[in-house]
């Protein structure tokens, strides 16, 4: 499978600040994917990161919040933007598909674990 | 709607024994299920998954499901757990139609020496 990582690994934010991750993979692939794991809790799809076009959000999240970038086959962004204390979570990024092949499998990064005080 | 249920906050196994982590799912059509393992302060791990074919499917570190259609089940079982297999692990349906990955709550497997 894909070799994930994301940046940072973790980080501590200021309350109305803007945080950005990085998703690189070793390979190319069709999808791409962004979720959050509030606290405690299980993982929530934030959206499908579209290479060349506008990310495809959930119901609950949207653009201005969560600006997404995906400008090759290989690497994303997530911003989370003007954070508050209820954006701290893990977000996690993963990956469908390398380019050529049909897996139906998504492999995950090992997350970025952010707090917002 | 689609949705998985993981029905165990936690369980709980010794050493040696074989353990049950279980999954019931919804969803139209035929699912396509998966099971990952979530180590502490770590992503999540692929360990198997059930598109077609076979009820019983092989995994990762000894682990195996079993998909039963009637009871709409797919738990995760291993003959033999390991302390080293505690950690937090989640049953994630994925509907043919739609292509998104809908997660269980998870499940804290804990084994005991």
């Amino acid at each position: 499978s894909a070799v994930i990582s994301q940046k940072p690994s973790r980080d501590i934010c200021q309350r109305g600040t803007s945080l950005t991750i990085q998703c690189q993979v070793d390979s190319q692939v069709t999808m791409m994917f962004w979720y959050r794991q509030q606290p405690g809790q299980s993982l929530t799809l934030i959206a499908t990161a579209n290479q060349g076009s506008e990310a495809t959000y959930e119901s609950g999240f949207v653009i201005d919040k969560f600006p997404i970038s995906r400008p090759n086959l290989t690497f994303s962004t997530l911003t989370v933007s003007n954070m508050s204390p209820e954006d701290s979570s893990i977000y996690l990024c993963s990956v469908e598909d390398p380019v050529g092949t049909s897996t139906d499998t998504q492999y995950f990064g090992p997350g970025t674990r952010l707090t917002v005080l | 709607a689609q949705s998985v249920a993981q029905p165990e906050d936690q369980v709980n196994v010794a050493e040696g024994n074989p353990l049950t982590v279980k999954c019931t799912y919804s969803v139209s059509g035929n699912p396509y299920l998966f099971w990952y393992v979530q180590y502490p302060n770590r992503g999540l791990q692929f360990l198997l998954k059930y598109i077609t074919g076979d009820n019983l499917v092989k995994g990762s570190y000894g682990f195996e499901a079993e998909f039963n259609k009637s009871q709409t089940s797919f738990h995760l079982k291993k003959p033999s757990a390991l302390v080293s297999d505690s950690a937090l692990y989640f049953c994630a349906v994925r509907a043919i139609n739609t292509g998104k990955l809908i997660f269980g709550q998870g499940t804290t497997l804990q084994v005991k020496p």
